[in-house]
């Protein structure tokens, strides 16, 4: 049980505009930053989202962040087959005095 | 090129210990905190440990405290991770990071080491 909440699976076809949603507490997204991060298969994680709604250069700007009260959203508009991936959020827990991942969720482009 | 390679992972019994490295190039290392991340097979990913540019810091999660212990080396350009006690649920993937100075997030990562606990 991961503490931020993500669907497990998302899907949308080319072109398409998806977004995956982040649930978390007062202890961790309403309180600090969240960071987005995309897995390829077999490849080691990416940043994707700093700060909410940062992109690190040479990320496209297809994706974008957001955050609202305890909860983030990550969205993927014009989407190409490229995008599928596993994508996480993440944020810091005050409570905890640790980093906390969502269980992450996998992105499927029909 | 900021690069992070990750060394040390392979089969151990329950119970046993192992020590893993991660080399950092291509940046000023002691500029940023470093943490472990792991993934055991088929699974999220989830945060490990992290430490303070100075070693002054150093924060686990629940999981691990008591049993593994991160460690660096500012002359040397890296970081460990020593694992104690370990258990088949420490069966994963573990990857380094750098914590970004400026903005945070984890970048890079390294391309990880398997550790399998299985007697």
């Amino acid at each position: 049980q991961s503490v931020l909440t993500q669907p497990p699976s998302a899907s949308g076809t080319p072109g398409q505009r998806v977004t995956i949603s982040c649930s978390g507490s007062s202890s961790n997204i309403g309180n600090n930053y969240v960071y987005w991060y995309q897995q390829l298969p077999g490849t080691a994680p990416k940043l994707l989202i700093y700060r909410n709604n940062q992109r690190p250069s040479g990320v496209p700007d297809r994706f974008s962040g957001s955050k609202s009260g305890t909860s983030a959203s990550l969205a993927v508009s014009g989407l190409r087959s490229e995008d599928e991936a596993d994508y996480y959020c993440v944020a810091w827990d005050d409570s905890r005095s640790g980093w906390v991942f969502g269980g992450g969720t996998t992105l499927t482009v029909l | 090129e900021v690069q992070l390679v990750e060394s040390g992972g392979g089969l151990v019994q329950p119970g046993g210990s192992l020590r893993l490295s991660c080399a950092a190039s291509g940046f000023t290392f002691n500029n940023h905190w470093m943490s472990w991340v792991r993934q055991a097979p088929g699974k999220g990913l989830e945060w490990v440990a992290n430490i303070k540019q100075d070693r002054s810091e150093k924060y686990y999660v629940d999981s691990v405290k008591g049993r593994f212990t991160i460690s660096r080396d500012n002359a040397k350009n890296s970081l460990y991770l020593q694992m104690n006690s370990l258990r088949a649920e420490d069966t994963a993937v573990y990857y380094c990071a750098r914590e970004r100075k400026e903005g945070g997030g984890f970048d890079p990562w390294g391309q990880g080491t398997l550790v399998i606990v299985s007697s």
